[in-house]
């Protein structure tokens, strides 16, 4: 089956609010994950990834937390901003996540 | 920055006819992919294609599909017979590395059958 999965469909937050993206993932799954963004129209941009030997990892405004006990991945934006609008899936082993729309609202 | 680039940016095509997407991958880059993404739906892993020849395939990529690395640069996915069903956003990839490195992805071919 699919290494990865989907957690909501949408989720919708003020501009300047923190978001929180999640993603189950399968005992199939392999050992490094990445987070990619899609704007309308556009092809999958990388965000940030992570191994499982990690816990957690940042970049700017993002964070990506690794709960390799229940098999779960959160992405974490900090100040959502509306350029951050997009869908963002979970990726492992060649599988994408069904992914979760975010809405900013100003 | 360097870029994955797709070619057409939009094809329409009539049922049964045969089509052919291309993309350049990142010039350094060994390991390439397609992937197609039905509208609404999530991107879809179709094939990946390493030393000449492809790695993995995924159940859509059956007998109508083919790739090929013509030359040092080019990558195409060829469609033999074109079904309603192939219209679909295509995605070209490319990555340095294997299991442990990003993939960078073009804008997409638009794939329109009639």
């Amino acid at each position: 089956g699919e290494s990865v999965g989907l957690h909501l469909p949408t989720l919708s937050v003020q501009e300047g609010d923190n978001s929180i993206i999640n993603c189950a993932y399968s005992n199939s799954a392999s050992d490094y994950f990445i987070w990619y963004k899609q704007e309308s129209g556009k092809g999958p941009q990388f965000i940030i990834d992570i191994r499982s030997n990690m816990d957690k990892r940042q970049g700017q405004r993002v964070t990506v937390l690794l709960n390799k006990t229940v098999k779960h991945l959160s992405l974490q934006i900090a100040a959502t901003q509306p350029g951050d609008s997009a869908v963002y899936s979970c990726y492992n082993k060649l599988i994408f996540g069904a992914g979760t729309r975010l809405a900013v609202h100003p | 920055e360097p870029e994955v680039t797709q070619t057409p940016s939009h094809q329409v095509t009539q049922m049964g006819q045969e089509v052919i997407l291309r993309c350049v991958p990142i010039s350094n880059h060994l390991y390439f992919y397609w992937y197609r993404q039905i509208l609404g739906q999530k991107v879809e892993f179709l094939v990946s294609f390493y030393n000449n020849e492809i790695s993995e395939k995924s159940e859509i990529f059956d007998d109508q599909f083919s790739v090929e690395r013509p030359d040092g640069s080019n990558f195409t996915l060829k469609i033999r017979s074109t079904k309603l069903e192939d219209s679909a956003m295509y995605f070209c990839a490319s990555q340095t590395g294997g299991a442990v490195a990003e993939a960078f992805f073009g804008q997409g071919t638009r794939l329109t059958v009639v």
